[in-house]
């Protein structure tokens, strides 16, 4: 199984421009998640859908917004990129609720903005 | 604000000692798992323990919840140069679907 597959790997940005983080599981998971990693914070929540049609924010959503596209597919969006969103950016699904069962985590996109 | 908070923040250590890190949270929760990191990687899955659980064993990890105190604490025995990596705590923050972490403890275990 691939798990949860991420892409691009690497990506760099021009100041303003767009671009959409692509998400895949194939594992049926109900819940999904957009974190982004950032030196000496830890991961920290962006977005996150509790399953297929609902998604919340979580604690850094300004500047992103989502799209749960079905049960396996959770884009991430950057309308309008900025320096400060030059980040390691995870996305993860877990099975029933993310307390409840493990997260399964993808290896990340590398995106800078210059 | 994020839920959980890591201690130490970085430890380091000799193959074969024992390792400790600690986790505090701030609300209720139903369930705390660690992860591990390993250089930028994405996150594996350690141990889950449930709110009303108070330790739980896995191999050589040893994690106890204190909902008390809301904290919990990673025990890493017989430690192995191959454990060098970044340990966060994740919790639900007793929404059933939120997933927050720490920011981690880096442990880097000397051959």
């Amino acid at each position: 199984n691939a798990g949860v597959t991420q892409t691009p790997k690497f990506q760099v940005l021009k100041t303003g421009q767009s671009m959409t983080l692509q998400c895949a599981q194939d594992m049926n998971h109900n819940s999904m998640y957009w974190y982004r990693q950032d030196p000496g914070m830890g991961l920290r929540l962006i977005y996150y859908s509790a399953s297929e049609g609902t998604t919340d924010k979580g604690e850094v959503p300004n500047g992103y917004n989502v799209s749960r596209l079905n049960k396996r597919e959770f884009s991430l969006r950057l309308e309008s990129a900025a320096p400060s969103q030059t980040s390691v950016y995870f996305c993860a699904s877990s099975g029933y609720g993310g307390g409840y069962t493990e997260a399964f985590f993808g290896q990340g996109t590398r995106l800078t903005v210059v | 604000s994020q839920q959980g908070e890591e201690d130490p923040q970085a430890l380091s250590i000799q193959e074969g000692e024992n390792a400790t890190m600690n986790c505090s949270y701030k609300t209720s929760i139903n369930n705390l798992q660690w992860y591990r990191q390993n250089s930028g990687r994405g996150l594996v899955h350690l141990i889950l323990i449930r709110s009303n659980e108070r330790e739980k064993h896995s191999g050589r990890l040893r994690v106890t919840l204190d909902t008390s105190k809301k904290s919990s604490s990673l025990l890493i025995t017989a430690s192995r140069a191959a454990d060098t990596a970044s340990y966060f705590c994740a919790t639900d923050g007793g929404s059933n679907y939120k997933l927050t972490f720490g920011k981690g403890t880096l442990l880097t275990v000397n051959p």
